[in-house]
């Protein structure tokens, strides 16, 4: 299985909102609706923010939200904030009820 | 609340095998729908999930390292642990133990703190 593609990097402005994308195959990506996504601090354990594609666990900032299209899942954090840089990583099931990741993206507030 | 804690050595010879265990506290390993995994993380590099288990011991693992892995469960213990054979220096990572909420090899919702295995001579 090969990792899921994600833009190495993307920026935005505070205030601002920013879409990652999470592109894999019908094997995963598309053929479930099983995409989470994390938050990642350097040194850190990453974060549960998504899950289910598009539910957020509790204490998680309505700020993000999730959602696919076909085989691509996005990101999408709107209100931009200086605490929001980080790296972001998706992660979805696979019809061999395995898990794959995403290579990361690094997410710069301008 | 559930913590889940990495243990084991941080540096393991070429070919040797990587031993790590995780031991979970504040909750029981043997709790319907949750599976326990390892994910690991190089240094400076992305996440890579190596494999997960179900306490009954059900087990599933990343396709490339299939060959190398073994995760078990000691639920008197509430611990599970990883074995990864015949390690080279690409093995070498953060390696974080973590909980599945309903899934093997996605949605972790608690995770370990990470503990860092470096392969050397």
């Amino acid at each position: 299985q090969s990792a899921l593609t994600q833009p190495a990097s993307v920026s935005g402005s505070p205030g601002q909102s920013i879409t990652i994308s999470c592109t894999g195959t019908s094997n995963d990506v598309g053929g479930y609706k099983y995409v989470s996504w994390y938050q990642q601090y350097p040194g850190k354990a990453p974060k549960l923010m998504i899950y289910d594609v598009s539910e957020r666990p509790s204490g998680v900032s309505n700020r993000f939200s999730g959602s696919k299209s076909g085989n691509t899942a996005s990101l999408t954090i709107s209100g931009l904030q200086a605490e929001d840089e980080a790296d972001y990583y998706c992660n979805s099931y696979t019809t061999i009820s395995t898990g794959v990741f995403g290579g990361g993206t690094k997410l710069t507030v301008l | 609340q559930l913590q889940l804690q990495e243990s084991g050595p941080g540096l393991v010879k070429p070919s040797e095998t990587l031993s790590l265990t995780c031991t979970v506290s504040g909750g029981s390993i043997t709790s319907s729908s949750y599976y326990w995994g390892w994910i690991r993380q190089p240094p400076g590099k992305g996440l890579d999930w190596v494999g997960s288990i179900y306490y009954s011991g059900s087990t599933y693992y990343n396709p490339s390292l299939k060959s190398r892995v073994t995760i078990s469960v000691d639920t008197s213990k509430n611990q599970f642990s990883l074995k990864l054979s015949s390690v080279t220096a690409a093995d070498t990572a953060v390696y974080y133990c973590a909980r599945h909420f309903y899934l093997p090899g996605v949605a972790v919702d608690y995770w370990g703190q990470g503990t860092l295995v470096t392969v050397s001579s």
